[in-house]
């Protein structure tokens, strides 16, 4: 099993761009996470979905939107890429064990927003 | 507000030595506490995951403790190696709800 991939690792935009971050999962998972990571924060929530064509707003929705056309698939799209975005973002899915939600997470992809 | 604090933000340890990491946390009503270990340019991954009736849980030569009254948990490493330079990460989840909160980390530099 792969499984977390996501899809680039590295990714330079210019301000105004727009981009998607692919995310698969090979584990049959339920529920899929996307979260940045930014210097000195810990990971924040961006969007979720508990199921495949359904999505919910986290923490930090705002700029971001989402999809899962595919249970094995959960996409996260930048509209117009602005500096502040720049972060690395992580996918992660989970499934219910004894109600812990185990998350497994991606490698990652580092986004540049000049 | 729900927050994770841990302490130190980094440490440096020589090879061998031992070490114990801290977690406080305000997350209401608490599910569960994970910590996890996050490589350089690598994913976070799951060391332990303690529900609020655990204390303690051990996953080879680390040990999380839990007291849930206080709030505060610890990662004991034991006998450190080198492939133990990571950031720690503590999070804690409410409770029925999916969601985590995170700590900042602590970064753990182990020396020869």
């Amino acid at each position: 099993n792969a499984g977390v991939t996501q899809t680039p690792k590295f990714r330079v935009l210019k301000t105004g761009q727009s981009m998607t971050l692919l995310c698969a999962q090979d584990m049959n998972h339920e529920y899929m996470y996307w979260y940045r990571q930014d210097p000195g924060m810990g990971l924040r929530l961006i969007h979720y979905s508990v199921g495949e064509g359904t999505t919910a707003k986290g923490e930090v929705p705002d700029g971001y939107n989402v999809s899962r056309l595919k249970k094995q698939n959960f996409l996260l799209g930048l509209e117009s890429a602005a500096p502040s975005q720049t972060s690395v973002y992580f996918c992660a899915s989970s499934y219910v064990k004894d109600s812990s939600y185990e998350q497994y997470f991606g490698p990652g992809t580092r986004l540049t927003v000049t | 507000k729900n927050q994770v604090e841990q302490s130190p933000q980094s440490l440096i340890i020589l090879e061998g030595k031992n070490c114990t990491l801290q977690c406080n946390y305000t997350v209401s009503p608490f599910s569960n506490l994970r910590w996890y270990k996050q490589d350089t340019g690598r994913g976070p991954v799951s060391l332990t995951i303690m529900t609020f009736s655990e204390n303690t849980k051990s996953n080879g030569r680390y040990t999380a403790t839990l007291d849930a009254d206080t709030k505060q948990s610890s990662l004991h490493i034991t006998a450190s190696q080198l492939s133990d330079s990571a950031s720690y990460i503590c999070v804690v989840s409410y409770f029925g709800n999916e969601k985590l909160t995170f700590g900042t980390g602590t970064r753990l530099t182990i020396i020869p």
